[in-house]
């Protein structure tokens, strides 16, 4: 599985935009990005997921770059229950061990 | 809505002891995943199943084995017990097909102390 680099930690004011980057610079090219999230005390929740175009649901966007070696996960107006710890994976298609990281922790402040 | 549970939210055991960690999910997903969680570590993956009676080992598995006799349950299994198996054991599940296939849906965890 390719690796991927978050950021320990990052801060956002409540009702902004939170962009939470992540860099998979070896990634193949049959390799997804997803995202998931893991709120104090509960399992982790899955976000969203993306090959090469940007993608958005009722949670969050997904940006990758072209070069698809890196990508940004937008919540567009946080709120105090999106302070949690965020996962980046990439994984083959159809591959179904992942690897999570350590991820991003997310503090959203009033 | 997917629904994960797992036999206990937490659980004392002691050093040596034999522990079954049960995990039903009730989507009739074909993947199947055990995974521990330690402070600084992330979620390390220790072994998933595929279908039934199938399994493969994840990134830890030393310690532990698992069944899957239903396609429903999957069970962690920790022969002898020690307390550097002291963590959160978090199960997941998810279906074979599809885009939504990396989508895996996870239970609330079990808290296992060794003492």
């Amino acid at each position: 599985d390719a690796k991927t680099t978050q950021p320990t930690s990052m801060d956002c004011a409540e009702g902004r935009a939170a962009n939470l980057p992540c860099n998979h610079s070896t990634i193949s090219g049959n390799e997804y990005v997803y995202w998931y999230r893991q709120i104090h005390s509960q399992g982790p929740q899955y976000i969203i997921h993306g090959l090469k175009n940007n993608e958005t649901n009722e949670m969050a966007s997904l940006i990758i770059t072209e070069d698809r070696k890196s990508s940004t996960l937008i919540l567009p107006h946080a709120t105090l229950r999106d302070t949690a710890v965020y996962y980046c994976i990439v994984s083959p298609g159809g591959y179904q061990k992942v690897t999570f990281g350590t991820g991003t922790k997310l503090q959203v402040i009033p | 809505d997917v629904k994960v549970t797992q036999s206990s939210r937490y659980l004392v055991k002691r050093t040596g002891e034999k522990v079954f960690l049960e995990c039903v999910q009730d989507m009739d997903h074909e993947n199947m995943f055990w995974y521990r969680q330690d402070p600084g570590l992330g979620l390390r993956l220790i072994y998933f199943s595929y279908d039934v009676k199938m399994k493969e080992k994840g990134d830890i598995p030393e310690g532990y084995s698992v069944s899957r006799e239903k396609k429903e349950r999957f069970s962690l299994i920790l022969e002898s017990a020690s307390t550097n198996q002291t963590s959160m054991y978090l199960c997941a599940s998810s279906q074979n097909r599809g885009p939504s296939s990396y989508e895996q849906y996870f239970g609330p965890g079990t808290r296992l102390t060794v003492t």
